[in-house]
């Protein structure tokens, strides 16, 4: 069984402050790693993917990733109440079907 | 990124009858894919339709329950056969987008069944 983990939260986080959120994954053979935001009643929208070790940046969205722990999160520097929303991790070793974590909720308090 | 509309957006469905989605891609994809997010959960892969072939069903997943088809590279549906409460979930198309090498997430259809 290919395992994706969150940790369900919510995870809260004060305004302008850093939120971590982690993924671990079981399938050694993964390649591609993908962050979703879902907000409530929405369906996924894409953040970021990453693909090789190390850290990926866009904006103010942070992925790192690293293979050889299995391990992969998502930093968000200045959190705003409108990142407030579940955030779904996902993997896969092959092409493009997806293996979804249950996902983390973010609270951002004002 | 790659447009994606699915159809209809939301129903209310009885039991027992059977309900078809839309998926329409702006542009020209080879594989499109069926996720299900029961309340409460994550998603899960229904199956990957390719153009010209079967869809692949996921473990637990069958082609009676969930008949899916591919006519041409920009369109899918998947149909919901015999609905039971159990079946209320939401409903995404996805698609990949081999230029940006990912994937995108059509706004779902939000089903319930009474």
């Amino acid at each position: 069984q290919k395992e994706v983990e969150q940790n369900s939260g919510p995870l809260s986080v004060p305004e302008g402050a850093i939120a971590s959120l982690n993924c671990t994954y079981s399938d050694r053979g993964s390649q591609s790693f993908f962050w979703y935001r879902q907000y409530s009643g929405k369906s996924p929208e894409l953040i970021m993917f990453i693909y090789s070790n190390g850290d990926k940046e866009d904006g103010r969205f942070t992925a790192q990733l690293n293979k050889a722990s299995q391990y992969v999160s998502l930093l968000i520097r200045d959190s705003q109440p409108s990142d407030s929303a579940t955030y779904l991790c996902a993997v896969t070793n092959s092409g493009y079907a997806l293996n979804f974590g249950k996902g983390t909720s973010l609270l951002v308090t004002p | 990124s790659a447009v994606i509309s699915q159809k209809p957006s939301r129903d209310i469905c009885q039991r027992g009858t059977s309900l078809t989605i839309q998926c329409q891609v702006d542009s020209q994809v080879t594989m499109m894919f069926w996720y299900r997010q029961q309340p409460g959960q994550s998603l899960t892969l229904i199956a990957t339709a390719n153009q010209g072939s079967e869809a692949t069903y996921e473990s637990g997943f069958v082609i009676d329950k969930f008949p899916i088809s591919r006519p041409n590279l920009t369109f899918s549906t998947l149909t919901v056969s015999n609905m039971s409460p159990e079946d209320s979930s939401i409903y995404l198309c996805s698609v990949e987008d081999t230029g940006a090498d990912t994937i995108y997430f059509g706004e779902g259809s939000w089903l319930t069944v009474v």
